[in-house]
């Protein structure tokens, strides 16, 4: 069966205290891991996609990195604006584009 | 600027009362999805829509119904025998073949019973 794991549930940090986030997956054939931030009372943002093993993404204070098993999400010297909860996706091994998500950190970044 | 509109963004439904919720969407993407989220829980998917004029139901499915005549339009109405629609409804579309971005959302529809 298709999982997707994330952890910690809720990770909160001060500011300039880098960390982690984790997002473990059992799917066969990956097709690709996707990475969405999501503020309250708001829609997914698209952060990152990664296609193979080895393969890192950066943007601003987020790099993305993806081994055979798990992805991470590394955010350095995180601000107060970085809060919020991080998602990840993967494909569906049965669905050409249906994505299945994990439940999320919830990540805070105190001043 | 091409994008995702549900509305309304906020819903408040009597007992026994369906509502619908809109999504509208000018990306020209062809598949559209209705997602539930929980405090706490991951995003569940409720239907999705590969093409116009067809469905398929998703992992909650009881309780909702959908309609897909246009390309641009996935209405999502909850019925009366949804005995639990408190919560927040995203709505979200994508190429047929994802890549790239996968889903782009929408800012979300949060319906409450009264």
């Amino acid at each position: 069966e298709d999982q997707v794991t994330q952890s910690p549930e809720a990770l909160r940090l001060q500011e300039g205290e880098s960390s982690s986030l984790n997002c473990s997956y059992t799917v066969s054939g990956l097709r690709g891991l996707f990475w969405y931030r999501q503020d309250p009372g708001k829609g997914p943002e698209f952060l990152f996609t990664l296609y193979s093993a080895g393969e890192e993404k950066e943007k601003e204070r987020l790099k993305a990195t993806l081994t055979k098993k798990e992805s991470f999400l590394h955010i350095t010297a995180p601000k107060p604006e970085d809060s919020a909860t991080y998602l990840c996706a993967v494909p569906w091994a049965g669905g050409a584009n249906n994505l299945f998500f994990g439940t999320g950190t919830r990540l805070t970044v105190i001043p | 600027d091409g994008g995702i509109t549900q509305s309304p963004k906020y819903l408040f439904r009597k007992e026994g009362q369906n509502v619908t919720l809109s999504c509208e969407q000018n990306l020209n993407h062809d598949a559209m999805y209705w997602y539930r989220q929980d405090p706490g829980q991951g995003l569940r998917l409720i239907y999705y829509s590969q093409i116009v004029n067809d469905f398929q139901k998703g992992d909650i499915a009881e309780g909702y119904s959908v309609s897909r005549e246009k390309k641009e339009s996935f209405p999502l109405t909850v019925t009366s025998a949804q005995k639990n629609p408190t919560a927040f409804y995203l709505c979200a579309s994508t190429l047929r073949m994802a890549g790239g971005t996968g889903y782009t959302f929408g800012s979300g529809t949060r319906l409450t019973v009264v």
